[in-house]
């Protein structure tokens, strides 16, 4: 069974550009969340879908970034236009059920390999 | 309020050492707990996590870590360090609605 996906896994931009990075969830996984690491730092929330709707968009930095999730399926997330303090990891993540209560392995998320976005 | 403290951002020993990384939380809520590892190129991989079953809970490659309410610590430790263990660990705490909270993240250098 494939696992998380994420393209590009590289992309280096100048400010002011606009960046589009993708996710592709595990196949039949309603959940899908986003996640960023700028550098030396901890992991933070970005958003969560469930199927094609935003559960909670809470860690969204600014009105620059906009995470769409068509269909249910893939989702993307578009920087437009970047800044330099948009550089760093972003990661996708992915599970079935979405209530930590319930700590079963359907509700574990699997995490893509990440995007590291380089703004210059 | 969740958060999660990790000390130490670089930690190095040597082979067959033994591996301690910190980790400290803050939660509102009873907690979920977790580490993950992340090695090179690659996706971040659950380690361990606790249920409430047990305080010390045992995940993959050797690897464990023990829940002390006291002490709000869910230190990761691991009694012989190989060299395949050199990688980034994060500890997280989960919310009831499956949004995680992580700490900055430990680099361990396994050395020869």
């Amino acid at each position: 069974e494939a696992g998380v996906t994420q393209f590009p896994s590289h992309s280096v931009i100048e400010k002011g550009q606009t960046v589009t990075l993708r996710c592709d969830p595990i196949s039949g996984h309603d959940n899908l969340y986003w996640y960023r690491r700028v550098m030396g730092k901890e992991i933070k929330f970005l958003l969560h879908f469930v199927k094609e709707s935003k559960q909670d968009e809470s860690g969204m930095p600014n009105n620059r970034f906009l995470a769409e999730r068509t269909g249910g399926t893939y989702s993307t997330l578009k920087v437009q236009p970047a800044e330099l303090e948009d550089s760093g990891v972003y990661f996708c993540a992915s599970s079935q059920g979405q209530l930590a209560g319930l700590l079963s392995s359907y509700n574990e998320q699997f995490f893509g390999p990440g995007t590291r976005l380089t703004v210059l | 309020a969740q958060s999660v403290t990790q000390l130490g951002s670089h930690v190095s020993v040597s082979e067959g050492a033994l591996v301690l990384l910190r980790c400290n939380y803050s939660s509102s809520v009873p907690p979920y707990l977790f580490w993950y590892v992340q090695y090179p190129n690659q996706g971040l991989q659950l380690l361990l996590k606790y249920t409430s079953a047990a305080t010390l809970v045992k995940g993959i490659n050797g690897f464990e870590a023990e829940f002390k309410k006291s002490e709000t610590s869910f230190h990761l430790t691991k009694p012989s360090a190989h060299m395949s263990d050199a990688a980034e660990y994060f500890c997280a705490v989960r919310t009831n609605f499956n949004k995680f909270y992580f700490g900055s993240g430990t680099k361990l250098n396994v050395k020869p």
